[in-house]
């Protein structure tokens, strides 16, 4: 199994701002997803990473307020842009193994005010 | 358009009895189901998956069956115990290896 190290795990931030979350896999991975769990909702994907490529992203979610960075295939990072009360979720990255089930790292408790 | 459903958002049982949790699905492009289990302030578990060419797996305390004609798939956890107490999640994908889609999940409470 993956083992995956997310930063940080949890913060407040000002409406306006921006937060980088990153997401750190103790092995090689293809393909890396990032996934957002609002308040009492499910979890929803917002973007699959791919080294060497752009994001693909999910219906509702775009580029510029979610930026993604893929620069190897242990490492991603997804930015929260411009934040607002509504972006206060749990961020979550997610790694598939070559048994095919997800592995996800223990998320982000992202809280603006 | 919820295309993972689980109905019923709690559920409460006594130690060492059944716990059956339910799940239903309207695409019937997926293939692949999968259950997690989530505790506060940490990423999902995976707990156990199936394929649609079966209609049962079993792991330990956990069975799934998947019922292809009605879209429906269930986790029973025999003996429930009161670590198991969490929400689960159902979750579905086109094929294995691919995206998820998550239902909204189901609270389960293991009394002692």
């Amino acid at each position: 199994s993956a083992v995956i190290s997310q930063k940080p795990s949890r913060d407040i931030c000002q409406r306006g701002t921006s937060l980088t979350i990153q997401c750190q896999v103790d092995s090689q991975v293809t393909m890396m997803f990032w996934y957002r769990q609002q308040p009492g909702q499910s979890l929803t994907l917002i973007a699959t990473a791919n080294q060497g490529s752009e994001a693909t992203y999910e219906s509702g979610f775009v580029i510029d307020k979610f930026p993604i960075s893929r620069p190897n295939l242990t490492f991603s990072t997804l930015t929260v842009s411009n934040m607002s009360p509504e972006d206060s979720s749990i961020y979550l990255c997610s790694v598939m193994s070559r048994r095919t089930e997800a592995f996800f790292g223990q998320g982000t408790r992202l809280t603006v005010v | 358009d919820q295309q993972v459903k689980q109905n019923s958002p709690s559920l409460s049982v006594q130690e060492g009895r059944i716990s059956i949790l339910n799940c239903d699905y309207t695409n019937s492009m997926f293939d692949y189901f999968l259950w997690y289990k989530k505790y506060p302030a940490e990423g999902p578990t995976f707990l156990i998956s199936i394929s649609s060419i079966k209609d049962k797996n079993e792991d330990g305390r956990f069975t799934v069956f998947l019922n292809k004609s009605a879209k429906h798939l269930s986790l029973h956890i025999v003996p429930s115990q009161p670590g198991d107490s969490a929400v689960y999640f159902c979750a579905a994908s086109k094929a294995a290896g691919n995206k998820l889609t998550f239902g909204g999940g189901t609270r389960v409470l293991v009394k002692p």
